[in-house]
């Protein structure tokens, strides 16, 4: 079974907007959480990452958001790009990375 | 910059057919991957391995072989493929098998099985 579930699948939105990526994890021993972006016909590639004793992360447009209580972090896309359209995975390691199912992020313009 | 290269971009093979799958970094980096990407499933873990010398299965093992053949040279193969393989292929490489300076993939292999 996947040891990090990611939400939603899909995701559609307007440019400008903001788009909401969600994962959970059970694994206490995970202690890397990145993002990665993929294109069509390419392979993913690193995004932003955060460490559990940061809460907070930002770079640019993208920010990801981490609750070690609840065992979740998030990825905000601010002002929303269609050059932002992609597949979106968060992932997270122990001594390897384990991939979420990955959102497919459609900016509409 | 070449990054990881991965040979071929797509390939067609029949039930039973073999074949290999050519991965190549030229990053130095020590630990390599190989994973498939099938709809709603993500990627997943078909083999790694950590340091030259080293292999590991990953998630989905079954069916699979791979030779890291030098530093920078990972290959995977599939002995006799079935329907069920059919899938995208990613090689990925990173300096530490922890990942933590983020995987560099590559562009991937189309397999269709039929």
């Amino acid at each position: 079974q996947q040891q990090v579930k990611q939400s939603p699948q899909s995701l559609i939105v307007q440019k400008g907007g903001i788009s909401i990526i969600n994962c959970a994890y059970e694994n206490t021993a995970f202690d890397y959480f990145p993002w990665y972006q993929q294109f069509p016909g390419k392979g993913p590639a690193l995004l932003i990452a955060i460490r559990p004793d940061v809460s907070e992360k930002k770079e640019g447009r993208f920010t990801i958001s981490f609750n070690k209580s609840a065992k979740q972090f998030s990825l905000h896309i601010m002002d929303s790009q269609p050059g932002d359209s992609a597949t979106y995975f968060c992932a997270a390691t122990d001594y390897k990375l384990s991939f979420g199912a990955g959102t497919t992020v459609t900016v509409r313009a | 910059n070449a990054g990881v290269t991965q040979t071929p971009k797509f390939q067609v093979l029949k039930t039973g057919q073999s074949m290999t799958l050519q991965c190549a970094q030229d990053m130095n980096h020590n630990s390599m991957y190989w994973y498939r990407q099938d709809p709603g499933m993500g990627l997943r873990l078909i083999y790694y391995s950590a340091s030259e010398g080293t292999t590991d299965k990953g998630e989905v093992p079954n069916g699979y072989n791979v030779s890291r053949l030098n530093k920078r040279e990972f290959s995977l193969r599939l002995e006799s493929a079935a329907p069920s393989q059919t899938s995208v292929y990613f090689c990925a490489s990173s300096e530490s098998y922890r990942g933590t300076n983020g995987y560099t993939f590559g562009s991937g292999t189309r397999l269709t099985v039929v």
